[in-house]
């Protein structure tokens, strides 16, 4: 079976610019996760959705970051504009689970993002 | 806040068995506790998940105790490739949203 894909997996770009990073995750799998990971710890959730409606946004920075998974299989994730703050690694997860299921997530390699 | 502490790092020789402990005394009883690992410059990598009763499957082991407090993840046969950072996790629910707490995780090396 294949893995979920996520490109590109490097992108560097000068801050203030707009940048964007696709998903594609397991088929069959209609939930989706984005997570941003800094160096050294653990991901972070950014948004989860469930086919195409997110359902858990809280952690995502509105006024900069927006994310969208129109037919509720491929998510693109924008980031508009970059600030240096934002170099850190992407990560997109899906898995087969509705809400209180404990499905496990499986992950991509990610989008490492270097702001200059 | 991770809900989970475990060793910042640990070595093993190639061979052996690994043991990876993990504390969550704060641990709810309808909360999983699910184990990852990432290797260098990859995505983090499924490996067993469990509620009350150990757990067993091609990659590990997972042991939780009794009370549910404390969790070891055992790798039987510890090989190089093994070799990155474990999380132990718990999932938690949040005004009916459920998230995965990653803290930092264990660097486990294992040695020639």
């Amino acid at each position: 079976e294949a893995g979920v894909v996520q490109s590109p997996r490097y992108k560097i770009i000068e801050k203030k610019q707009p940048v964007a990073f696709w998903c594609n995750p397991i088929s069959g799998h209609n939930t989706l996760y984005w997570y941003l990971q800094n160096l050294g710890q653990g991901p972070e959730l950014l948004i989860r959705y469930e086919n195409e409606e997110a359902v858990d946004d809280s952690q995502l920075p509105k006024d900069r970051f927006s994310a969208e998974r129109l037919k509720g299989v491929d998510s693109t994730l924008k980031i508009q504009p970059a600030e240096l703050g934002d170099s850190a690694v992407y990560l997109c997860a899906s898995s087969l689970a509705a809400v209180g299921s404990n499905q496990p997530q499986h992950f991509g390699d990610g989008t490492r993002l270097s702001i200059l | 806040d991770a809900k989970t502490t475990q060793p910042p790092s640990m070595d093993c020789a190639e061979g052996r068995a690994a043991n990876l402990p993990c504390n969550h005394s704060t641990i709810s009883g309808n909360e999983y506790v699910y184990w990852y690992r990432q290797i260098h410059s990859q995505g983090p990598q499924y490996i067993i998940h469990g509620l009350k009763n150990n757990e067993t499957n091609e990659m590990a082991s997972l042991i939780i105790t009794e009370d549910r407090k404390s969790s070891t993840l055992i790798l039987p046969h510890a090989t190089l490739r093994d070799t990155a950072v474990y999380y132990c996790i718990v999932r938690v629910v949040m005004d009916s949203n459920y998230q995965l707490i990653w803290g930092a995780g264990t660097k486990l090396i294992i040695k020639p």
